[in-house]
């Protein structure tokens, strides 16, 4: 697509409940990453996926936070027992060069708000 | 974890005045960049320079990198109300991911 794509743009939902959140990156991308942006925060990396390799989960806070990204392409990041601390923008982006040395290009996000 | 830092936190200007906010950072790099978000989504990327140049034009943006201070500045020249935004600057250490600032806040007043 023309950009990174990514849905819900907004989540609501109640504490304790699993969310998955969905990004589809610019086609012929190898490189997607995950960040969190919290309140008026930078970005926290989250998690880093390259062609077939192993994906980075350096950055993943918990083990309620798990993502896949299936053939190359679209990416789920999914919390499971959502808590309130979990409330964020979700930020996916994408880049053609493996460090992201041409820039990332970044989705619009999803905003999760736990209740 | 957060390498650069932004300065300042926030910066309020006049139309047709020029921006300069500035960032540092704690460990090598191989490039910095700096981006854009407005209204707290997407982020857009603005610029980037290697850690073996000192200075890069884009249009109306000028960055500076100085490596043996671990510092780079951002000048937007004849700010505009649509500059109005958040930048980031972002670290490339090397290791495929990069490290955000909290960011610098810029309102630019008609």
């Amino acid at each position: 697509g023309a950009g990174v794509s990514q849905s819900p743009s907004n989540k609501v939902t109640e504490k304790g409940k699993d969310v998955e959140l969905r990004c589809d990156p610019i086609s012929g991308h190898t490189a997607l990453y995950w960040y969190r942006q919290s309140l008026g925060q930078g970005l926290e990396f989250l998690i880093y996926f390259q062609g077939n390799s192993a994906p980075d989960k350096s950055g993943l806070p918990s083990d309620r936070f798990s993502a896949e990204r299936t053939g190359g392409s679209v990416s789920t990041l999914t919390i499971q027992r959502t808590q309130q601390e979990d409330s964020a923008v979700y930020l996916c982006a994408s880049s053609l060069v493996l460090t992201g040395r041409d820039g990332y290009t970044f989705g619009s996000g999803t905003r999760l708000t736990v209740v | 974890s957060q390498q650069g830092e932004e300065d300042p936190q926030a910066l309020s200007i006049q139309e047709g005045e020029n921006a300069t906010m500035n960032c540092s950072y704690k460990t090598s790099i191989n490039n910095l960049q700096w981006y854009r978000q407005n209204s707290g989504r997407g982020l857009v990327h603005l610029i980037l320079i290697r850690s073996n140049e000192r200075e890069k034009h884009s249009g109306r943006l000028r960055v500076t990198l100085d490596t043996s201070k671990k510092s780079s500045s951002l000048l937007i020249t004849a700010s505009r109300a649509a500059d109005t935004a958040s930048y980031f600057c972002a670290t490339d250490e090397g290791d495929y991911k990069l490290s955000f600032g909290a960011g610098t806040t810029v309102t630019v007043r008609a």
